[in-house]
């Protein structure tokens, strides 16, 4: 099975910080990264795909970048209801994948 | 546009088998590169894929499940299912459903139900 490693754990920033998540896989998964917010009560809801594709409709203060093992999900200015954790989940191969979470918090 | 609504027992004892339906609305099975599946989150931690499953029938299970699982496909009633045997306490979670999208060769998950709260309890 393929790792996923997100860091930070949790962070917690300002509005109007810049916040960058990272994830890195155990192999090479081309582009196949997606990113995934999450809140309280709620199921996760997509935001990135292949790694720097923005999902309709997400706020382009969302972007992603990487390929290979090392991706990142920016936030660009952060906004008091991007509060939720945060997933990777690799799509390039069988059994499909999930970091363990970012916690953003507005401090 | 496409919504997946979980339905299922909320309380399963130790040892029963698990079945939760999945129907979709607003769209239908056909597209070659969707496969439909399962995903669970225990309170508190992150998520676990189950499985998931082309309509026209080939599916793929987590290694770690693969054992007790069955994910079924009816198109005739645009819903699948899962089946999850010999519950334990370590099963509890809430379980969700979502289309997965292969079509670059890899993929992503959208969209998800609502999620649906599994507890193993006697």
């Amino acid at each position: 099975d393929i790792q996923m490693t997100q860091s930070p754990s949790s962070v917690s920033a300002p509005v109007g910080d810049r916040v960058t998540i990272t994830c890195r896989a155990s192999q090479d998964i081309k582009y196949f990264l997606a990113w995934y917010q999450q809140k309280p009560g709620k199921a996760p809801k997509l935001l990135i795909h292949v790694a720097s594709s923005l999902q309709s409709g997400v706020p382009s203060r969302f972007s992603g970048s990487g390929s290979g093992t090392d991706f990142t999900l920016t936030i660009s200015s952060l906004q008091p209801e991007d509060s939720a954790t945060y997933y990777c989940q690799q799509g390039n191969s069988f059994p499909l994948t999930f970091g363990g979470g970012t916690k953003v918090e507005i401090k | 546009q496409l919504q997946l609504q979980e339905s299922g027992p909320g309380l399963v004892k130790p040892s029963e088998t698990l079945s939760l339906t999945c129907v979709v609305s607003g769209d239908s099975f056909s597209g070659s590169h969707y496969l439909w599946g399962w995903l669970r989150q225990p309170p508190g931690k992150g998520l676990e894929w189950i499985g998931s499953m082309f309509y026209g029938g080939s599916a793929y299970y987590n290694p770690s499940l693969k054992s007790r699982v069955t994910i079924s496909v009816d198109t005739s009633k645009n819903q699948f299912s899962l089946n999850l045997n010999s519950m334990t306490a370590a099963d509890t979670a809430v379980y969700y459903c979502a289309r997965y999208d292969s079509s670059n060769s890899g993929g992503w998950l959208d969209p998800w139900g609502q999620g649906t709260l599994v507890t193993v309890s006697s």
